[in-house]
């Protein structure tokens, strides 16, 4: 199907443990990004990337590392799960450029995390 | 780096009646500007974008906004407001076409029948 979609929607887990989230595109945007939502934060950025191979730093990267070997995935890693990063995790992709829908994010339906 | 603000926590309108959801900015170049809403155990949808031109943008669902320059603001209106506008509302900066997107804290909007 057509979108963005992440994956697992839930995922419940113990402190130390790892977890991957998926994030899978299928318009072959440039830009891809995660997010964490959290009550009285809104959204903050962890990590971004423009392109394979190329991913930086947000608002919020530590304790998170993130990869992109191809375009379409963008899969985000806690190596070492603590409590503080049982969050709402959103994952979203974006053409670049400034015309059109160039420039908006689309975003997936989100993974809800708890770390216990 | 870019930054947004959005000092109201919530905002409360009688059905029918105006609504702003206010949105300031700081960005070192031009900026990119967005607003999203985010509707209960949803990912969020675009509403609306300025990138140049006109300073009144219209978007989804018969929101527009207002960029401001001189006042770093990029204001949520819309002139008659209904129930079912009731979502969180979130506005985004970027600072060039090819960075990354920064969102303010979001605005919960109640729309009272």
């Amino acid at each position: 199907d057509a979108g963005i979609t992440q994956s697992p929607r839930y995922k419940i887990t113990e402190t130390g443990r790892q977890v991957t989230l998926m994030c899978h595109q299928t318009w072959s945007h440039s830009y891809m990004f995660w997010y964490r939502q959290d009550l009285g934060h809104g959204l903050r950025l962890i990590y971004y990337s423009a392109a394979a191979d190329i991913t930086d730093k947000g608002e919020v990267p530590d304790g998170y590392v993130v990869s992109r070997s191809k375009t379409e995935n963008f899969p985000l890693t806690l190596e070492s799960a603590t409590r503080s990063q049982t969050s709402v995790y959103f994952c979203a992709s974006s053409p670049s450029g400034t015309s059109g829908t160039d420039g908006e994010l689309f975003f997936g339906e989100g993974s809800r995390l708890t770390v216990l | 780096a870019q930054s947004v603000a959005q000092p109201e926590d919530q905002v409360n309108v009688a059905e029918g009646n105006p609504l702003t959801v206010k949105c300031t900015y700081s960005v070192s170049g031009n900026p990119y500007l967005f607003w999203y809403v985010q509707y209960p155990n949803r990912g969020l949808q675009f509403l609306l974008k300025y990138i140049t031109g006109d300073n009144l943008v219209k978007g989804s669902y018969g929101f527009e906004a207002e960029f401001n320059k001189s006042q770093t603001s990029f204001h949520l209106k819309k002139p008659s407001a209904l129930v079912s506008d009731s979502a969180l509302y979130f506005c985004a900066v970027r600072d060039d076409p090819f960075d990354k997107i920064i969102f303010g804290k979001g605005t919960r909007l109640h729309i009272l029948p």
